[in-house]
């Protein structure tokens, strides 16, 4: 059973443009959502994570949109670069129990 | 800070080898995770150690894998007998504290080793 589902599973934009990857979850003890990037060879690594306590976190150019009623939450990437093109993972965990992951995107940056 | 610390990176292994993973957490983290990632898919949680202490392994195959994280040296992660179905990254990761502590939530990933079974 998958307890964070994640969508797409790719995703090509052009430089510039805002990619939004979409997470959806069931347990509602979940109380930390973080996002990861990994880079090809690399491990995953902490880009950005939110609470449910707030609706929205931004940090950079990337922003955590948060909706809680709906069990959802999002990354968007605000101006994109080639250099942010790598998988991403959402994931939620309750006070550091167990993290479950998201099936992760591809993202494509276009020059 | 060298962060967390996995090797071999890359491992190549017959069927029936046994395959051994090494992770070195950070320092100062006393709590260790380990998780497999198959080609296309997310991170599937494997077990959970302290220091001597096997804390949560659901997540782990029931025949063939052992995990240990000894008062001294690294975390090890062993399969046994490995078959073509074990070919997968396997990352370390580590945090400062346990479930429910500052800290806990702060996972910090390795660069994985890469087992290949022929």
């Amino acid at each position: 059973q998958q307890q964070v589902k994640q969508s797409p599973q790719s995703l090509i934009v052009q430089k510039g443009g805002i990619p939004i990857i979409n997470c959806a979850y069931e347990n509602t003890a979940f109380d930390y959502f973080p996002w990861y990037q990994q880079f090809p060879g690399k491990g995953p690594a902490l880009l950005i994570a939110i609470r449910p306590d707030v609706s929205e976190k931004k940090e950079g150019r990337f922003t955590i949109s948060f909706n809680k009623s709906a069990k959802q939450f999002s990354l968007h990437i605000m101006d994109s670069q080639p250099g942010d093109s790598a998988t991403y993972f959402c994931a939620a965990t309750n006070t550091g129990n167990q993290f479950y992951f998201g099936t992760g995107t591809s993202l494509t940056v276009i020059p | 800070n060298a962060g967390v610390m996995q090797n071999p990176r890359h491992l190549v292994r017959r069927r029936g080898q046994e395959a051994r993973l090494r992770c070195s957490p950070m320092k100062g983290h006393s709590h260790v995770y380990w998780y497999r990632q198959l080609p296309e898919e997310g991170l599937k949680f494997m077990v959970y150690l302290q220091k001597e202490n096997i804390i949560d392994e659901s997540g782990m195959p029931k025949e063939r894998f052992s995990a240990e994280f000894p008062k001294e040296g690294p975390s090890i992660l062993r399969i046994q007998q490995v078959v073509r179905g074990d070919s997968a990254a396997y990352f370390c990761a580590s945090s400062p504290n346990g479930p429910g502590s500052p800290g806990a939530n702060v996972l910090t990933f390795g660069a994985g080793s890469r087992l290949t079974v022929l």
